[in-house]
């Protein structure tokens, strides 16, 4: 069993659509990073949310960490083919040295 | 801009066989790191740098080694590879570990153990 689970683990739409992907723990994170990863490549930060409850927009991309900091999701608007890719969630546990724990991810598709 | 580049990008061993698995990174970083991907696993840490000099085991360390050559350059090593660890490696670094910094990754490293 995974410290982060991530749902769902694929997800193929068409252009236009909307998502949600969620990122759920039962441990409490200092802080929870979200990285983007496409083929052939190592992934690439998207945003860092620090304070329960925090959102943070990016263009068409909504990050939201709970009020608990124990959870996160991600919202696409208007999803279009460049964002596809693995969605990885990441979280910082104080007790651990705030090391980084991954996600299994979420591998996101759209279509044209 | 280099970033963090790793050698080689590819390679098959054989059970048995050793290696080592190259990083280096421009950016000036204190802490570089070591994970492998393998599918519905995200990514798991097997060693850690926090700074030139200092060396820690992550989640999955065993079966690996590590050297912190200077303070540019982190080396993977199996010593006696296993088909277990047929997966892609990747190694990151960052600048700021409290709170925890943005990991800039390498492009991969996708071993492959007969």
């Amino acid at each position: 069993t995974q410290l982060l689970e991530q749902s769902p683990q694929f997800l193929s739409i068409q252009e236009g659509e909307n998502l949600t992907v969620y990122c759920n723990s039962s441990s409490v994170f200092s802080s929870l990073q979200w990285y983007r990863q496409e083929p052939g490549e190592g992934p690439v930060l998207l945003v860092t949310v620090v304070t329960g409850g925090e959102v943070k927009k990016l263009k068409r991309l909504t990050f939201q960490f709970g009020d608990a900091r124990k959870d996160s999701s991600l919202h696409i608007t208007a999803a279009q083919p460049g964002d596809t890719g693995l969605y990885l969630c990441a979280g910082a546990l104080r007790n651990a040295g705030n090391m980084l724990t991954f996600g299994g991810g979420t591998r996101l598709m759209v279509k044209p | 801009n280099a970033g963090v580049t790793q050698t080689p990008k590819f390679q098959v061993l054989k059970t048995g066989q050793s290696m080592t698995l190259q990083c280096a990174q421009d950016m000036n970083h204190n802490s570089m790191y070591w994970y492998r991907q393998d599918p519905g696993m995200g990514l798991r840490l097997i060693y850690y740098s926090a700074s030139e000099g200092t060396t820690d085991k992550g989640e999955v360390p065993n079966g690996y080694n590590v050297s912190r050559l200077n303070k540019r350059e982190f080396s993977l090593r199996l010593e006696s590879a296993a088909p277990s660890q047929t997966s892609v490696y990747f190694c990151a670094s960052s600048d700021i570990r409290n709170p925890p910094g943005e990991l800039f990754f390498g492009e991969g490293s996708r071993l492959t153990v007969l």
